[in-house]
């Protein structure tokens, strides 16, 4: 059984370049979340996909964007990269209706210079 | 709104002893669950144990245990017999399950080091 798996696992970008990172969830999982954790700091919720549609968002700017595929994977996309974008990138995945029940992948991290 | 408080930036445990990492909440809301989470160096959050707020009996798996005080609002994570494979971050969360609007989404606290020495 398939874990969540993410990719790339390492990224370098610079300041004002655009990034997208992805992310397959957990087999048989259809919900998927993203989170933005900095160095030191807990994770911090970005966005929700559900049905292929941002179902809920966090306290970020329009920079970060998404998308869901009818296969449940999903994109993070970052526009403009400040240095401030640095952080460990974590997809969850969920299956709806069962919500205390997430499920993380490794991760990407991101190193904005 | 939703908060999570871990007060211990730093835990130091001798291998084979037992260690409490506190985890204190808040919310107004009647159901929501509560998560405890591992995150080694390699950076992959492994999901430990889950506790529903309706949940009467304290949820145990395997060595982790969380003490659940719902009057105090606090989810301390309980591991017995430390292995020095238990070094890691330690993240307490919280999810609310009665409101649509943020169903699913995790609230983190900033997580407890843990350092189990031989």
């Amino acid at each position: 059984d398939a874990g969540v798996t993410q990719s790339p696992t390492h990224l370098i970008k610079t300041r004002g370049q655009q990034v997208t990172l992805r992310c397959s969830p957990k087999s048989g999982h259809d919900t998927v979340s993203w989170y933005q954790q900095a160095l030191g700091q807990g994770p911090q919720f970005i966005f929700q996909y559900y049905e292929e549609e941002e179902r809920q968002r966090g306290n970020f700017p329009d920079r970060f964007s998404g998308h869901q595929f009818p296969n449940y994977s999903s994109e993070l996309n970052v526009n403009a990269l400040l240095l401030g974008d640095s952080a460990l990138y974590l997809c969850a995945s969920s299956l709806e209706g069962h919500p205390y029940e997430q499920y993380f992948g490794p991760g990407t991290r991101l190193t904005v210079t | 709104a939703q908060k999570i408080t871990q007060t211990q930036p730093g835990m130091f445990v001798q291998e084979k002893e037992a260690v409490t990492l506190d985890c204190t909440y808040d919310t107004s809301d009647p159901s929501y669950g509560l998560f405890w989470y591992k995150q080694p160096s390699s950076g992959e959050m492994i999901f430990l144990i889950y506790q529903g707020s309706y949940d009467q009996q304290n949820a145990t798996e395997g060595r982790y245990s969380l003490n659940f005080q719902k009057a105090r609002k606090s989810a301390n994570l309980v591991i017995s017999a430390s292995q020095l494979g238990d070094s890691a971050m330690y993240f307490c969360a919280m999810s609310l399950f009665d409101r649509g609007s943020t169903l699913g989404r995790l609230y983190f606290g900033r997580g407890t080091q843990l350092t189990v020495w031989p």
